[in-house]
């Protein structure tokens, strides 16, 4: 499996862009990158994922490179409530045997700040 | 919002006493898991279930123990509880088939073993 390097934490001022890198240079062709985070000691929410092209939906936009070793999870406009722990997860799609399995690693602390 | 209810929330006992952490969950998947992280430090998974009569050991070794006899139900059993087992038990689950799907998580049980 792909592993991610991560920040330890980061700082965002409330309201502005937070901008999440993610490293992933191990990278398969079949692995897409997930996106979890988990406020406080509550159960990690699913925020996006993606295999080549980049996604938005409600909650965040992903930038994925086009060599795909790299990707960049974006929170538009951060409030106070976005203050978590931030995963960035590569596993392939499949759910036959154990591929499909979510590994989380240690994450990014992300402080949103008034 | 995820239908996925774990109960009880909180648990303080006493070392030997056997324990069963209920996880039940509304929405018909299939695969189900079950994560135990200490505070401030990763989630790692220590069991997950294809489906009824399924189970299956994860990343982690554990002493707990768990059952499917009920696609919504998937609870977890230590035999005799002891302080090491002290931690955050977090269920969830996904769809098995198809695309790839996020994973739901329950707000988890705190147990704390005396």
């Amino acid at each position: 499996d792909a592993k991610t390097t991560q920040p330890t934490s980061m700082d965002c001022a409330e309201g502005r862009a937070a901008n999440l890198p993610c490293n992933h240079s191990t990278i398969s062709g079949n692995e897409y990158v997930y996106w979890y985070r988990q406020i406080h000691s509550q159960g990690p929410q699913y925020i996006i994922h993606g295999l080549k092209n980049n996604e938005t939906n409600e909650m965040a936009s992903l930038i994925i490179t086009e060599d795909r070793k790299s990707s960049t999870l974006i929170l538009p406009h951060a409030t106070l409530r976005d203050t978590a722990v931030y995963y960035c997860i590569v596993r392939v799609a499949r759910y036959g045997g154990s591929q499909g399995n979510l590994i989380f690693g240690k994450g990014t602390k992300l402080s949103v700040k008034p | 919002e995820a239908d996925i209810y774990q109960t009880p929330r909180y648990l303080v006992i006493g070392t030997g006493k056997k324990i069963t952490l209920e996880c039940s969950q509304t929405m018909g998947h299939d695969k189900m898991y079950w994560y135990q992280q200490d505070p401030g430090m990763e989630l790692h998974l220590i069991h997950y279930s294809y489906g009824v009569n399924s189970t299956e050991k994860g990343d982690l070794s554990s002493e707990s123990t768990v059952s499917r006899i009920r696609t919504e139900h998937f609870p977890l059993t230590l035999e005799s509880a002891r302080p090491s087992h002290t931690s955050q038990y977090l269920c969830a689950s996904s769809e098995y088939q198809g695309a790839p799907s996020e994973q739901y998580f329950g707000p988890g049980t705190r147990l704390t073993v005396t």
